[in-house]
């Protein structure tokens, strides 16, 4: 299974600051369709998980454009800017290039 | 508005079995792929298994083929996941997800399964 590795485990922050989180595959997410297969999740503390971000940079419908997905091949990145306290539980990234889907072990964005 | 309702969670003996339930509404579930996804206690996400739009492709997870059933009756608008041989590492929130161009795009709020003697 591709290992998905998330970086930081915990990411203190600042109302109103920007925080980069990273998300790196143990093998390109480049499927032969040519498409990246990358997706970023938040889940809020006591809630489901919620789709952000698809294939790398698209962001989902309602998500705002405080958040951007950048990236390419294994190395991912989530940025999120002037941070709201709505903003706050764990991320996880996704790739469904290669099956089975396989999900990074999440970053908690939390009040410095 | 997507809406998800799971059911059919509790506790279980190691080794019996458990039918869970998604009742999906406001969007056409015949349209729709669909999987479930799980999350032990404390821990990560961890996709279970998917299936297509008409029921004739599923796909599980290697630690669950052969033990669990996914289904759906398009007629009901209803998601299943039929669970044998159950073990303690099955413990965890299962969540049914709308899963298609946009990957888990809306999610249930999930229902607890508990493995224990």
């Amino acid at each position: 299974d591709v290992l998905m590795t998330q970086t930081p485990v915990s990411l203190p922050v600042s109302l109103g600051g920007q925080v980069s989180i990273s998300c790196r595959s143990s093998q390109s997410l480049v499927h032969s369709d040519g498409n990246t297969y990358l997706h970023w999740y938040l889940q809020k503390p006591g809630q489901s998980p919620q789709l952000l971000i698809y294939r790398v940079s698209n962001r989902f419908s309602g998500v705002p454009d405080r958040f951007s997905g950048s990236g390419s091949g294994t190395d991912f990145t989530l940025k999120i800017s002037r941070v709201e306290p709505e903003d706050l539980g764990v991320y996880y990234c996704l790739q469904s290039t290669h099956f089975p889907d396989t999900f990074g072990a999440g970053t908690k964005l939390e009040l410095k | 508005e997507v809406q998800l309702v799971e059911s059919g969670g509790g506790l279980v003996q190691p080794g019996r079995s458990l039918k869970l339930s998604c009742a999906a509404s406001g969007f056409t579930f015949s349209n729709y792929g669909m999987a479930w996804v799980r999350q032990a206690p404390t821990k990560g996400l961890e996709w279970v298994a998917t299936i297509s739009y008409d029921g004739s492709s599923t796909y599980y997870r290697d630690s669950v083929k052969g033990r669990f059933t996914i289904s759906r009756d398009n007629a009901k608008s209803t998601l299943y996941l039929q669970m044998d041989s159950l073990r303690s590492e099955d413990t965890a929130t299962y969540y049914c997800a709308l899963h298609g161009y946009y990957p888990f795009a809306y999610w249930g709020q999930g229902t607890l399964v508990t493995v224990s003697s």
